[in-house]
């Protein structure tokens, strides 16, 4: 089956930068995605990594290194608003031979002033 | 707007009873799926289909039954409501794009309380 660890709780303050981490364990591998999710709303996609290496979009960015089963979410100039909880996800070989996404537990991030 | 819809957004019932979700998406993705979020945030994927084919089916009870009638829809009926139902739905739907991975698109999220 499928793992996924990453922190319970982050906090940062404002304007600063803030890395949140994810292993992972599966087979099957093919990519790596995080979710922003504020308290009573829905995830929102943030990103997708299917090879190694860094992919930025504005003040995110997400790295990949498959052969360390290892990602991160960089969130840069923290604003009030990045308060909210980050989740990873595996997407692996499912059974049936279709894909499969597994979300680990989140991350709550507080930015501080 | 181009969006997945859930309704309800927030469900109140008592134990024992039947209850339906309805989830609608505009984006032509292929495929949708039900996750349930607990109370501790864990988000737990129940079922997927892929243009009406069920093709995910996790260890979830027989009281929990799925129904897509085409692609742009996706109903989550409960049978027989317990307390432990509590949680929040969520229906997503995702295209893959080549070689730019994909991504879920989320509904709002339907609050189921069983009392």
């Amino acid at each position: 089956g499928q793992s996924l660890e990453q922190p319970s709780e982050v906090t940062a303050v404002e304007g600063a930068i803030v890395q949140i981490n994810c292993t992972y364990q599966t087979s099957g591998f093919y990519g790596l995605s995080w979710y922003q999710q504020h308290d009573g709303g829905a995830p929102t996609f943030l990103s997708y990594n299917a090879l190694d290496g860094l992919e930025e979009t504005g003040r995110f960015s997400s790295f990949l290194s498959r052969s360390d089963s290892y990602g991160y979410l960089l969130l840069q100039e923290l604003q009030m608003k990045d308060s909210a909880s980050y989740f990873c996800a595996v997407r692996d070989k499912g059974g049936g031979g279709y894909q499969k996404v597994t979300f680990g537990t989140g991350t709550k991030l507080q930015v501080i002033p | 707007d181009t969006a997945v819809s859930q309704t309800p957004k927030y469900l109140v019932t008592q134990m024992g009873n039947d209850k339906s979700i309805k989830c609608e998406q505009n984006l032509g993705h292929d495929t949708m799926y039900w996750y349930k979020q607990d109370s501790k945030k864990f988000l737990k994927i129940m079922f997927s289909y892929n243009n009406k084919e069920l093709i995910i089916n996790e260890t979830v009870p027989n009281r929990f039954s799925p129904k897509s009638p085409d692609k742009a829809h996706l109903n989550l009926h409960i049978n027989s409501l317990e307390l432990g139902d509590s949680a929040v739905y969520f229906c997503a739907s995702s295209q893959e794009v080549p070689l730019r991975g994909y991504g879920y698109t989320f509904g709002s999220g339907t609050r189921l309380t069983v009392v």
